[in-house]
C-alpha cells in the first residue's frame, strides 16, 4: 500500500536554531516527492520538488534530500525564523502520474 | 490577483441542509482538484478533473457531487449534511494533470451544527 510518513509529528525550537524533518514513503514507482508549506489557515505552499535522480536542492534556508534506495527525504531548515512556523507537508506521486500520497505533516514551531 | 480562490471562506450550517462552495483558478491550468483536511490536519483528495472531465475520484460519499462548468471553475456541492463533514476543504489546480506543483486556495472552513 502507498503510504507517506513524516516525522516528527510536531517539533519546537528556538529562533536561529536549524531543524530536520523526516520523510519515508513507500510510494512504488517513483516519479517525485514535493515538500510543501502550510501556514495556519491558509493553503499548502510549495517550497521544492525532488525526483529520482536528484539528491539535494536548496530553495533559500530550506534544503532537502531524497536518498531514492531507502525511500527517504529530509527537509532542513537553517537558521529557523518565526514565520517558519508551520505545517510541512511531504507528498510523493507515483510514476503513472496520477496518484499522489500526502503525508500528514510536520507542526513546526519557532519560538522567539 | 488572487491565483486560485474559493468562496466562502467560513460555512456555518445546520445537519441536512445542501450547501455548495465555489472555486476559481485565473492560471490557466487544466487540471483542478478538491481536498479535505480534517480536525488531525490530514490532507485528503476528493476529485480532480481535467479539462472539466473527472480523473479522480476517491472514496467519497455520493451526497459529494462536484461541478466543473468550465476549466477555470470547480464547485463543491454537498447534499444532506453530517456532523462528520465537518472539516476545512481545499481547491487547487495544477498546469496539467501530469504536472503535480498544485496551487492552493484559502481553505473554506465548514461547520455543520
Amino acid at each position: 500500500k502507498n503510504q507517506v510518513e513524516q516525522s516528527p509529528q510536531s517539533l519546537i525550537i528556538l529562533e536561529g536554531k536549524n531543524c530536520t524533518l523526516q520523510c519515508n514513503y513507500t510510494v512504488s514507482p517513483f516519479s517525485n516527492l514535493r515538500w510543501y508549506k502550510q501556514d495556519t489557515g491558509r493553503g499548502p505552499v510549495s517550497l521544492t520538488i525532488m525526483t529520482f535522480s536528484e539528491n539535494t536542492k536548496s530553495n533559500g534556508r530550506y534544503t532537502a534530500t531524497l536518498d531514492a534506495d531507502t525511500k527517504q527525504s529530509s527537509l532542513h531548515i537553517t537558521a529557523s525564523q518565526l514565520s517558519d512556523s508551520a505545517s510541512y507537508i511531504c507528498v510523493v506521486r507515483d510514476n503513472y502520474g496520477q496518484n499522489f500520497v500526502f503525508g500528514p505533516g510536520t507542526r513546526l514551531s519557532v519560538l522567539p | 490577483d488572487t491565483a486560485v480562490s474559493q468562496t466562502p471562506k467560513y460555512l456555518v450550517t445546520q445537519m441536512g441542509n445542501d450547501k455548495s462552495i465555489k472555486c476559481e483558478q485565473n492560471l490557466g491550468h487544466d487540471t483542478m482538484y478538491w481536498y479535505k483536511q480534517d480536525s488531525k490536519k490530514f490532507l485528503k483528495i476528493m476529485f480532480s478533473y481535467n479539462n472539466k472531465e473527472l480523473i479522480i475520484n476517491e472514496t467519497v460519499p455520493n451526497r459529494f457531487s462536484p461541478k466543473s462548468p468550465d476549466k477555470a471553475h470547480l464547485n463543491l456541492h454537498i447534499n444532506s449534511l453530517e456532523l462528520g463533514d465537518s472539516a476545512v476543504y481545499f481547491c487547487a489546480s495544477s498546469l496539467t494533470r501530469r504536472n503535480n506543483e498544485q496551487f492552493f486556495g484559502p481553505g473554506t472552513r465548514l461547520t455543520v451544527l
